[in-house]
């Protein structure tokens, strides 16, 4: 049973980085199978597409966030990262990874997802 | 970007009873659809994918309907455990994947 779980500071600053990991333990990003995501959903709100990395490194971004995003990927640890640059309030919201099923773009499996607010 | 638009935003229906969301694509997105569960304070479970296809361990008195815009999710008969937001997201104009705004189903 494939698991991911993200990890990373709760609050950040206006302007600043904000960093998270994605662990995935039960299975392989290395294995070529999938492509590895990032959604958010601020608070009450909807579900949005941030960006997805295949274990190669080849990475794709949703246009409207795509000057602030980078995904990365560390394949010896089995995680993927996000960095998302130069924050301000809208960007407080809950951050899911998860798995692309079969590389088609629907979401198999999901990490738990963690808050991160952007407050001073 | 395709803009996927559900109704209504809240349904309120009694256990027991059958509950029928809507699902709306601007453009075609063949059966390229999947719907999501969530539950309050947890991730969205995936639910359906190509329009029809229930998810491991979904129960069938889930399923899903259509093809082009206009798709369907039901419930035929309510629990108790399936209160909650359901999302549909196409994944026709992969990598670039949209959702819906969320259905609410209450209890009646």
């Amino acid at each position: 049973q494939v698991q991911l779980q993200e990890s990373g500071p709760g609050l950040v600053k206006p302007s600043q980085t904000l960093s998270l990991t994605c662990t995935v333990s039960g299975g392989s990003i290395s294995s070529g199978d999938y492509y590895w995501s990032w959604i958010r959903q601020p608070p009450g709100k909807g579900l949005e597409w941030i960006g997805y990395i295949y274990y190669s490194g080849s990475t794709y971004y949703n246009p409207s966030l795509k000057s602030r995003v980078t995904i990365s990927v560390d394949t010896s640890k089995n995680q993927f990262s996000l960095k998302l640059s130069s924050v301000t309030a809208a960007d407080t919201a809950v951050y899911y990874c998860a798995r692309v099923s079969d590389s088609s773009g629907y979401l198999d499996y999901w990490g738990q997802g963690t808050l991160v607010t952007v407050s001073s | 970007e395709i803009v996927m638009t559900q109704s209504p935003a809240t349904l309120s229906v009694s256990p027991g009873e059958r509950a029928t969301l809507s699902c709306r694509a601007s453009q075609s997105v063949s059966s390229n659809l999947a719907w999501y569960q969530q539950k309050p304070g947890q991730a969205p479970r995936l639910l359906i994918y190509g329009a029809s296809t229930r998810a491991t361990g979904i129960p069938a008195r889930f399923s899903g309907s259509g093809s082009g815009t206009e798709f369907t999710l039901t419930i035929s008969s309510l629990q108790s455990e399936d209160f909650a937001v359901y999302y549909c997201q196409q994944y026709n104009n992969w990598p670039l994947v949209t959702f819906g705004q969320g259905t609410k189903l209450e209890i009646k």
